[in-house]
């Protein structure tokens, strides 16, 4: 079983509906981060997690929400969907300290009508 | 902005190595180089990462500059499958660093 799943892996949603993306990881990593990727602008931070209950802002925050109300689980909500958030998005985990390496999920690919 | 510059992209023949080069010439003491890559569309994987000493683990070598504001990343034997756009990322371990994708080589390996 992958170690970072991410659900759904695809969703289509109409503009003006909330909707959540859930990440779930069994790696047992404190830190969690979700972050966004749009066709040649690389990947985005868009809000990270380095324990139960702590959240912090990334690079592009505003219109998304998040939920860390457990350790292996980092959920990301668009309260109210607009088109220009249609997008990949990637949940990742890592452990922190020197061996900062980040593990990926596959990826939900949402798009927003 | 990243804090790092890479070609935006790059081409290799099957068989070769394949170099990838990173210019950090901001780096600070305490920062590490980590090198990603994702292959269409899939989640990023690690590849390796560096303080100061050249790395080399099953999949690739890194080299770092003395000075340590530059890197290559080498795939020894490139493959097809290394088809992918690869990143370099400098950041430090810890709370207050965020890692910052930037938007990495495109390596196409040629057969």
């Amino acid at each position: 079983d992958a170690d970072v799943t991410q659900t759904p892996r695809n969703r289509i949603t109409k503009t003006g509906k909330r909707i959540m993306l859930e990440c779930s990881q069994t790696k047992g990593h404190d830190r969690m981060y979700w972050y966004r990727q749009d066709p040649g602008l690389g990947l985005r931070l868009i809000y990270y997690s380095f324990d139960v209950k702590d959240i912090n802002k990334g690079e592009i925050s505003d219109g998304y929400s998040v939920s860390r109300q457990a350790q292996a689980k980092f959920s990301l909500s668009l309260e109210s969907a607009i088109p220009n958030q249609t997008a990949l998005y990637f949940c990742a985990t890592s452990q922190g300290g020197v061996q900062e390496t980040q593990y990926f999920g596959p990826g939900t690919r949402l798009l927003v009508l | 902005d990243a804090k790092t510059t890479q070609p935006t992209s790059m081409d290799c023949a099957e068989g070769r190595a394949a170099n990838l080069p990173c210019n950090h010439s901001t780096i600070s003491g305490n920062e590490y180089v980590y090198w990603y890559r994702q292959i269409h569309s899939q989640g990023p994987q690690y590849i390796i990462h560096g303080l100061k000493n050249n790395e080399t683990n099953e999949m690739a070598s890194l080299i770092i500059t003395e000075d340590r504001k530059s890197s290559t990343l080498i795939l020894p034997h490139a493959t097809l499958r290394d088809t992918a756009v690869y990143y370099c990322i400098v950041s430090r371990p810890n709370r207050d660093d965020k890692i910052i994708f930037g938007k990495g080589t495109r390596l196409h390996i040629l057969p």
